[in-house]
């Protein structure tokens, strides 16, 4: 099984809302990451947790506050965001095994976020 | 963190062989390149990765030149729905994946 489970598929919130982005897999694994992507546009990183502690976070503006409860599950929480936060939110997971340098990283088929 | 370079589209024949080259002129010695690829709205899908040696599997294969500062990802029979955007990824210790802008792989009947 490399499956990396993404909920919900679609969410629309209103700039006062508060919601969250949920991930879980049953891999094993000990890394996960939030990544964001714009139409046309590249992933982004945007946090790594590394066996459930925040290891990397790149600058993220702290109206997105990730949370890593277990192993198997990364939540991105979301409050006060602005239009241009709409994005396709992608979870990923890996091992980490030698540096995480030799370990592929499976990728969810993402949230895609629309901010009103 | 190392940066890679990647034509911005290609186009392939149905059945001929893709080959989709990346320059990571700037990779350390322990960092390994690997190839993802994202097809419209879909989460990225891996596909290879490798340090110095050439690399195959069922999906494609991975050439580095022995410079390592450069490589070539091979689809062999490129079928429609290997259309995508793929991308060459220099991985790091700290454990970033970071994406470059990518090559669109347009595959024509």
């Amino acid at each position: 099984d490399t499956e990396v489970t993404q909920t919900p598929k679609h969410l629309v919130m209103g700039m006062t809302n508060k919601k969250s982005l949920k991930c879980e897999q049953h891999m094993g694994h000990r890394a996960m990451y939030w990544y964001k992507q714009k139409a046309k546009k590249p992933p982004e990183l945007m946090f790594v947790y590394s066996y459930e502690k925040l290891s990397i976070n790149e600058s993220v503006p702290s109206r997105f506050s990730p949370e890593c409860p277990n192993s198997s599950l990364l939540n991105l929480h979301l409050h006060a965001l602005q239009p241009e936060d709409s994005a396709l939110y992608l979870c990923a997971s890996s091992q980490v095994d030698m540096g995480f340098v030799n370990t592929e990283a499976f990728f969810g088929q993402g949230t895609r976020l629309t901010v009103v | 963190d190392a940066k890679t370079t990647q034509p911005p589209s290609m186009d392939c024949a149905e059945g001929r062989a893709a080959n989709l080259p990346c320059n990571h002129s700037t990779i350390s010695g322990n960092e390994y390149v690997y190839w993802y690829r994202q097809i419209h709205s879909q989460g990225p899908q891996y596909i290879i990765h490798g340090l110095k040696n050439n690399e195959t599997n069922e999906m494609a294969s991975l050439i580095i030149t022995e410079d390592r500062k450069s490589s070539t990802l091979i689809l062999p029979h490129a079928t429609l729905r290997d259309t995508a955007v793929y991308y060459c990824i220099v991985r790091v210790k700290t454990g970033k994946l970071i994406f470059g802008q990518g090559t669109t792989l347009q595959v024509k009947p």
